[in-house]
């Protein structure tokens, strides 16, 4: 079992949609991040959460640091929010990132 | 300035050849990181250089050499490689061991032939 598994894998919705992308991780953290990357893409980091909840524009995300998840919410999606969103965790006293197998997400028109 | 840049975007080497990757922050980070990633992947640590000195080494095959001149540069050494090595290499950086961001560069797609 991965140390952080993410779901769904493979979600495609309408331009409008509201999207949920869940993340469960198994080991103690400092801090969650959430990292989108378009098709060939480099990474941009959306958020980093050690607790509660951040908005940026549409984007929403929440941590539970006592169940040992967070989900990213995309309010109104547009087909340009298609791209992998992928969780990723660091664990306390490491530089190390962990990362989920990540979301690929569709946006249609 | 939160950019992490890297160069070359498109590297094409062959297996005998020697080539290097390059990457600049000019955040102040003292943390900086290769990962490799094929397609439809997540990203895979190869090193992490903490405060100019390597501090992880995921058993990278020595093939791959590091180095990190200064605080603001990384650089990946590449020699005999092979095909399955071609993937995207990307760098990042962040302060280290604390609970900040990383920033990741837009990466380079490396051929093998």
């Amino acid at each position: 079992k991965n140390e952080v598994e993410q779901s769904p894998q493979n979600l495609t919705a309408q331009e409008g949609e509201f999207i949920t992308i869940n993340c469960s991780y198994s080991v103690g953290i400092s801090a969650l991040h959430w990292l989108q990357q378009h098709p060939g893409g480099g990474i941009v980091s959306l958020f980093m959460l050690s607790s509660g909840k951040k908005k940026h524009g549409r984007l929403i995300a929440t941590i539970n640091i006592q169940e040992k998840h967070s989900s990213l919410h995309i309010t109104a999606s547009h087909p340009r929010d298609s791209a992998v969103y992928i969780c990723a965790v660091r664990s306390y006293n490491t530089d190390k990132l962990i990362f989920g197998t990540g979301t690929r997400l569709q946006v249609f028109p | 300035d939160t950019e992490v840049t890297q160069t070359p975007k498109h590297l094409v080497m062959g297996m005998t050849n020697k080539k290097s990757l390059k990457c600049e922050q000019h955040m102040g980070h003292r943390a900086m990181y290769w990962y490799k990633q094929k397609a439809k992947k997540p990203p895979e640590l190869m090193f992490v250089y903490s405060y100019e000195k390597l501090s992880i080494n995921e058993s990278v095959p020595s093939r791959f050499s590091p180095e990190c001149p200064n605080s603001s540069l990384l650089n990946l050494h590449l020699h005999a490689l092979q095909p399955e090595d071609s993937a995207l290499y990307l760098c990042a950086s962040s302060q280290p061991r604390q609970a900040y961001e990383q920033y990741f560069g837009p990466g380079t797609r490396l051929t093998v032939t």
